[in-house]
C-alpha cells in the first residue's frame, strides 16, 4: 500500500539556521505530494504541494521538489525563525476521487533565537 | 470568514457516555473527511463523504458513525466511549478532484479526552 516515511525528530535548530527535513514515499502511479504544517494547539495549515515530477512546491520560503527518481520530497528552507517552530508532515494523495491524504509520523521542528 | 469550522473544541467525558462532534464547510467543497490524530501526533483517515454518500470507511470500530446531512456538513458520533478514543479529531474538505492536486482544508480540531 501507499506510504509515506519522513525522517524522525525532533529537529532543534538556532535562528537563521538551514532545514533540511527528509520526506520518502512508496505509491503505485503518481501521486501528489503535500507538506502540511502544525503550530501549536492549532489544526493544520497546507505549507506546499506539488503534482507531477520535478514540480517545486514554494512558500514563505519553504521549498521541496517532487523528485520521482528517488521517490523524495525533502523540504528546505535557507533561514529558519522561531515562528517555524511547529510539526511538519509531508503526506500523498492518489490522483483518484474520493482518496485521502496519507501522512508522514510528522517532524517536530524547534528553532532558537 | 472560517474556511472548516468544528464544534466543540474541547471535549471531555466519560467512558461509556456517547458524544458528537460537528464539522460545517463553506467552500462548496463535495468531500468531507474525519481524521483522527494520536498522542505521538499520528494522523490517519477515518471516514470519506463524498456528495453525502460514504466513500472511505477504516478499520475504525463501530462505534464510530459518521452522518453527512449536506455536502456542508460531516458529523461525528461516537458511542460508548473509550479511554483509547482519546485524541484529536480533524475535520477536512476537498474538492473530489482538481488539476491543482486536490488540497485539503482542514478545521481547528476537537481534543476528546475520555476519563
Amino acid at each position: 500500500g501507499n506510504s509515506v516515511t519522513q525522517m524522525e525528530g525532533p529537529v532543534t535548530l538556532s535562528e537563521e539556521a538551514f532545514l533540511t527535513i527528509n520526506c520518502t514515499y512508496t505509491a503505485t502511479g503518481y501521486p501528489s505530494l503535500f507538506w502540511y504544517v502544525q503550530y501549536p494547539g492549532e489544526g493544520l495549515q497546507l505549507l506546499l504541494k506539488a503534482t507531477k515530477a520535478d514540480d517545486k512546491g514554494s512558500n514563505k520560503g519553504f521549498e521541496a521538489t517532487y523528485r520521482k527518481e528517488t521517490t523524495s520530497f525533502h523540504l528546505e528552507k535557507g533561514s529558519v525563525q522561531v515562528s517555524d517552530s511547529a510539526v511538519y508532515f509531508c503526506a500523498l494523495r492518489e490522483k483518484k476521487a474520493g482518496t485521502a491524504l496519507i501522512f508522514g509520523k510528522g517532524t517536530t521542528l524547534s528553532v532558537s533565537s | 470568514d472560517t474556511a472548516v469550522s468544528q464544534t466543540p473544541k474541547y471535549l471531555v467525558t466519560q467512558m461509556g457516555n456517547d458524544k458528537s462532534i460537528k464539522c460545517e464547510q463553506n467552500l462548496g467543497h463535495d468531500t468531507m473527511y474525519w481524521y483522527k490524530q494520536d498522542s505521538k501526533k499520528f494522523l490517519k483517515i477515518m471516514f470519506s463523504y463524498n456528495n453525502k454518500e460514504l466513500i472511505i470507511n477504516e478499520t475504525v470500530p463501530n462505534r464510530f458513525s459518521p452522518k453527512s446531512p449536506d455536502k456542508a456538513h460531516l458529523n461525528l458520533h461516537i458511542n460508548s466511549l473509550e479511554l483509547g478514543d482519546s485524541a484529536v479529531y480533524f475535520c477536512a474538505s476537498s474538492q473530489v478532484w482538481t488539476a491543482g492536486g486536490s488540497e485539503q482544508y482542514f478545521g481547528p480540531g476537537t481534543r476528546l479526552t475520555v476519563t
